[in-house]
Parts: C-alpha cells; structure tokens; sequence
C-alpha cells in the first residue's frame, strides 16, 4: 500500500531531552512537509523540503530541525530549545508542480 | 484579517441532514481548495479538492468554490454518524499552503 508512515504514534520527551519523529513514505513524491497542530488552531508549518538534501523553514521552525537524505524520509528532531512541544505532529508530502498534499497518521508529542 | 477563517463549531446534526460547511479567505491568489476530514487523533484524509471556480461531486459529497466571493462550501448529504469528525478547508497558491482552524462536526443516531 502506498502511503506515508509516521511513527511513533506516541512520544513523550524529558527536560532537556532531544526526540525525533521519523516520517516515510512510498509515494515517489518529491515534496515533504511537517506540520503542527494544537487544539483550536490550524496546521502550521515547521519546515519543507522540495528536493532530497535541501529545506527550508516554515512559520514556527524555532526549536525544530530536519534533514532530508533520502527522497522517502524526513525525520523531524524536537530539540530542548523548543519550549513547548506538546503536540500533534503531521507529515505530509506531495508530487512535484501539484498543490495537493497528503497526510500521515500522526504523532502525539508529550512532555514528561 | 486572518488569511482563512473557518468555524470552529461544534455542529450537531440528525442523522439524514443536510450539513454545510464553509471557510472564507482573503488572498484571491488561491487557485487550489480542498477539504479534508480528520477523526480524532489521527491525520487528516484528503476528501475532494478542486481548482478554480465551480462544483465537484462525489457520492454524499459537494464541494462548491465562489471566488468572486472568495467563499467555499462542502456539502455532505444524507449524513451518517461516521461522518463526525472534524473537517479542515485547505487552499494553495504555489508553495503556500493555509489551512482552516477545521469545524467539528457531529452527526446523531
């Protein structure tokens, strides 16, 4: 089945802990996203990634960083300086020149 | 002004209705619009999208795009239970990309 794998579903984070959430997928799709989600607000953007070893911040990168290796992976590390990381944490992707992004199913980020 | 304003609901409906659901935006930039469908605690399942102006049908579902008003509805017909979730209006324009704050939607028995 194609599709995009985040894991873990759950995560929780210590004081001055750094985590990483991994997301794949297997949709050939050039374009991958990590988003934010809190209760009563919309997704926003962490960071993007166009093409394998090349991203860029989003709105609320501060506290977050990202590689992209391989076109199917976009790991996102949670790092301490991120003072509030609680949250839903969304990947998603989408193919090279479509507006359309796809998601994963999520991980739940919580603190210790 | 926010670029997208959506309501946050909850809206309750009988099980058979007819529910409307709708975002405003701002930036006439927008070409693309989708909505999506998010169950709690897993990620949002893309429904319909569309480009431009006009309708799009499929099975139970509508979605309709004004963007002389700059308004886009989904419709949802004979609602079922399993259609309560919560429903995210989304729109692009090259690389941006802003979603609605998504309307929780309940369907009753």
């Amino acid at each position: 089945d194609g599709g995009i794998t985040q894991s873990p579903k759950y995560l929780f984070r210590k004081e001055g802990q750094n985590v990483t959430l991994s997301c794949e997928q297997n949709l050939n799709h050039d374009a991958m996203y990590w988003y934010r989600q809190d209760p009563g607000q919309g997704l926003r953007l962490i960071y993007y990634s166009q093409i394998v070893n090349d991203f860029q911040k989003g709105d609320i990168a501060e506290g977050y960083s990202v590689s992209r290796e391989k076109k199917e992976s976009f790991p996102l590390t949670v790092t301490s300086a991120q003072k509030n990381p609680t949250a839903f944490y969304l990947c998603a992707s989408s193919s090279q020149g479509s507006d359309i992004q796809y998601f994963g199913a999520g991980t739940r980020l919580s603190v210790l | 002004q926010k670029e997208v304003e959506q309501d946050p609901g909850p809206l309750s409906v009988p099980e058979g209705a007819i529910v409307s659901l709708n975002c405003t935006y701002s930036n006439s930039a927008f070409q693309y619009f989708m909505w999506y469908r998010q169950y709690s605690r897993k990620g949002p399942e893309l429904l319909m999208y569309t480009y431009s102006s006009g309708n799009k049908e499929d099975g139970r579902f509508t979605a309709q795009v004004d963007k002389s008003s700059k308004y886009i509805s989904l419709f949802i017909r004979d609602s079922q239970p399993s259609d309560s979730a919560t429903y995210l209006c989304a729109m692009s324009a090259g690389r941006q990309y802003i979603f609605g704050t998504g309307t929780r939607l309940k369907v009753l028995a």
